[in-house]
């Protein structure tokens, strides 16, 4: 089955740094990957679709300046954390799909950041 | 807009069915139902997904009501492996682009041995 693989699995940073996190598809390309942002006990929260070439669209309230998306190739999206601060602290959950039109998505195994 | 609303948790026996219910009663005609389980400090794992008719896999099986309004999940014999939280996801179509799938927040299932 497709494989979506996401690291680091687990980053601990100091306040004002910046975190950049890669999602990966092992096995296929993917022209669009999303990044979700989870809070405890929350559910996930779409943050941007990252589109292979393109730029990235962001969701309401996110900001574009601070989540910073790059999504060079068709394996490969990274979400920068800039200037990170404590309420940054969240896990973070890439996904993608080998396909289009309402197929299954394949999730990353998470990233938890963790800003002091 | 595919928002969704399921109860926050639920109980059931081992080897007993687990019916998982969903309401989206404000999904599109065009919007996917999709599943997904998640364990704690991992990424969400595929279940099943549907449009209209009832799906059957090997995890598990989607009834999906006539109106599109609800539907259930059903989970024919629990496993303890089986206890996570459960999330019904509207996945918007944007007629042939890769659509996003909009989380509802989720039914935590336990499973009593």
């Amino acid at each position: 089955g497709a494989v979506v693989s996401q690291h680091p699995s687990r980053v601990i940073c100091k306040s004002g740094t910046s975190v950049k996190i890669e999602c990966r598809s092992l096995d296929f390309q993917a022209t669009t990957m999303f990044w979700y942002r989870q809070f405890p006990k929350q559910s996930l929260m779409l943050m941007a679709t990252s589109n292979e070439g393109s730029k990235a669209t962001y969701e309401q309230g996110v900001e574009k300046d601070k989540f910073l998306i790059n999504h060079a190739s068709l394996t490969l999206s990274t979400l920068t954390v800039t200037s990170a601060h404590p309420e940054d602290s969240s896990f973070y959950i890439c996904s993608a799909s080998p396909w289009v039109d309402n197929e299954k998505l394949f999730f990353g195994s998470g990233t938890q950041l963790s800003v002091l | 807009d595919a928002k969704t609303t399921q109860p926050n948790s639920m109980e059931s026996n081992e080897e007993e069915p687990v019916h998982l219910p969903c309401n989206h009663s404000t999904i599109s005609g065009t919007d996917y139902i999709h599943w997904y389980r998640q364990l704690p400090s991992q990424g969400p794992e595929y279940v099943i997904h549907g449009l209209t008719s009832n799906v059957n896999n090997r995890m598990a099986s989607l009834a999906i009501a006539e109106d599109r309004k609800s539907s259930t999940l059903i989970l024919h014999r629990a496993t303890l492996r089986d206890a996570a939280v459960y999330y019904c996801a509207g996945l918007q179509n944007y007629g042939g682009s890769q659509g996003n799938l909009i989380f509802g927040k989720g039914t935590k299932l336990s499973v009593k041995p």
